[in-house]
């Protein structure tokens, strides 16, 4: 356990419907990540905030996609009108060491499943 | 950031020591090798980093050729939940940065 939680695990929803999850990062890091994995690669970067402030989104977050950290704690990620493609594990990391190098710290994954 | 080269998958016996390589040979000065893995449906969890010496931490050991194009993560006795995708990344020190992750190597530790 990394102390980085997300919620729900999984999520089964059906093709036009919006879903949210959220991450709770470990409580003293000031920086937040989102990743997306899709079945048999790598996680890919989607978003990163620093306290409140999004500070980097990549071009895969659609604008179906939207992400906020309202008071740099917890964060949230929607997904409207979600697609099949959309189906993935959509990773939460978070970092903040005051050392020279900044180590992210990734949760156990939301598993999104879009019939 | 610099590309890595990994291969796709080793075998391991357990109880044996897994050594499992990583090219990083357009790695710059302020560049430090992370490795990350990920066993199946979890997230990724981090191992270790380095910059130019060796670090071990109670997971694992990193070696880092002389010339830093080059290294080795090193799990000195392998078990069976050390089966997982193993990732070596290469990130600049200082301000926050997103990682990213090749296709790794599938290191399956056999009994």
């Amino acid at each position: 356990d990394t102390g980085v939680s997300q919620d729900p695990r999984h999520k089964i929803t059906k093709r036009g419907q919006n879903v949210t999850f959220r991450c709770d990062p470990i409580s003293e890091h000031n920086r937040l990540y989102w990743y997306r994995q899709t079945l048999g690669q790598g996680p890919e970067f989607l978003t990163y905030f620093q306290n409140e402030a999004q500070l980097e989104k990549s071009r895969l977050l659609s604008d179906r996609f939207s992400a906020e950290r309202p008071k740099g704690s917890f964060s949230t990620l929607e997904i409207q009108r979600t697609e099949q493609g959309d189906s993935a594990m959509y990773l939460c990391a978070s970092s903040g060491e005051r050392t020279i190098t900044d180590t992210q710290y990734f949760g156990p994954g939301t598993r999104l499943t879009v019939l | 950031d610099a590309k890595t080269t990994q291969p796709t998958s080793m075998d391991c016996a357990e109880g044996r020591a897994a050594n499992l390589p990583c090219n990083h040979s357009t790695i710059s000065g302020n560049e430090y090798v992370y490795w990350y893995r990920q066993i199946h449906s979890q997230g990724p969890q981090y191992i270790i980093h380095g910059l130019k010496n060796n670090e071990t931490n109670e997971m694992a050991s990193l070696i880092i050729t002389e010339d830093r194009k080059s290294s080795t993560l090193i799990l000195p006795h392998a078990t069976l939940r050390d089966t997982a995708v193993y990732y070596c990344i290469v990130l600049p020190s200082g301000s926050a940065r997103q990682l990213t992750f090749g296709s790794g190597t599938q290191l399956t530790v056999l009994p």
